[in-house]
């Protein structure tokens, strides 16, 4: 089945300062990564997310990046705000156990220094 | 999301008793999903449900059980074989190849 590996595990920046999150994934049939941010208490929210037949995608200050080849993918937070802080998951899909299903990384905490 | 509703938000028990998980949706969407949380662990997949009367075991499925009866509703029973039920228990629900919903969350202590 698939596996998906996060780093760092934490993170902390000044304000202003970008923020880059990395994962790896080990199911090749792998299609779909999304990427939750969950602040403290609250559940998951989906914050942006990318197909395999796409290299890049950016919605305002967050952009994620997929090498298929390698079989990465990196959120890349711009400009990083106070509210910018909480815990960042990615996921990828495994259709080589769990029909399709998504896995997770076990998330990164992110801190932005005022 | 207004679309799933976890009840209760916080569940107390004593340990030994069996204690149900509430998970309503009414996205339409036919498969649904039950994760545990504790901390630096991420999000671990306890069961999963793709169609009414069918579910599958998630990598944590010990100590847990599930039913499907209809497609709205995907209750999660904690029973007394769980070893360490407290956590924070979360459900979902998505369509093939599209984003996860998730409801609110459920924090169950067993003392």
């Amino acid at each position: 089945g698939e596996n998906v590996e996060q780093h760092p595990s934490t993170l902390s920046v000044q304000e202003g300062d970008s923020a880059v999150i990395k994962c790896t994934y080990s199911d090749s049939a792998s299609n779909y990564f999304p990427w939750y941010k969950q602040e403290l208490g609250k559940r998951p929210q989906l914050i942006i997310d990318i197909r395999s037949n796409v290299g890049e995608k950016k919605d305002q200050r967050i952009a994620v990046t997929l090498n298929k080849t390698a079989k990465h993918f990196s959120l890349h937070i711009t400009e990083t705000q106070p509210e910018d802080s909480a815990v960042y998951f990615c996921a990828a899909t495994d259709y080589g156990g769990s029909q399709g299903n998504l896995i997770f990384g076990k998330g990164t905490k992110l801190s932005v220094k005022p | 999301d207004g679309g799933i509703t976890q009840s209760p938000k916080y569940l107390f028990r004593k340990e030994g008793q069996n204690v149900t998980l509430s998970c309503e949706q009414n996205l339409n969407h036919d498969a649904m999903y039950w994760y545990r949380q504790d901390p630096g662990q991420g999000l671990r997949l306890i069961y999963y449900s793709q169609i009414v009367n069918d579910f599958q075991k998630g990598d944590i499925a010990e100590g847990y059980s599930v039913s499907r009866e209809k497609k709205e509703s995907f209750p999660l029973t904690v029973t007394s074989a769980q070893k360490n039920p407290t956590a924070f228990y979360l459900c979902a629900s998505r369509e093939v190849n599209s984003p996860l919903h998730f409801g609110n969350g459920t924090r169950l202590t067993v003392t």
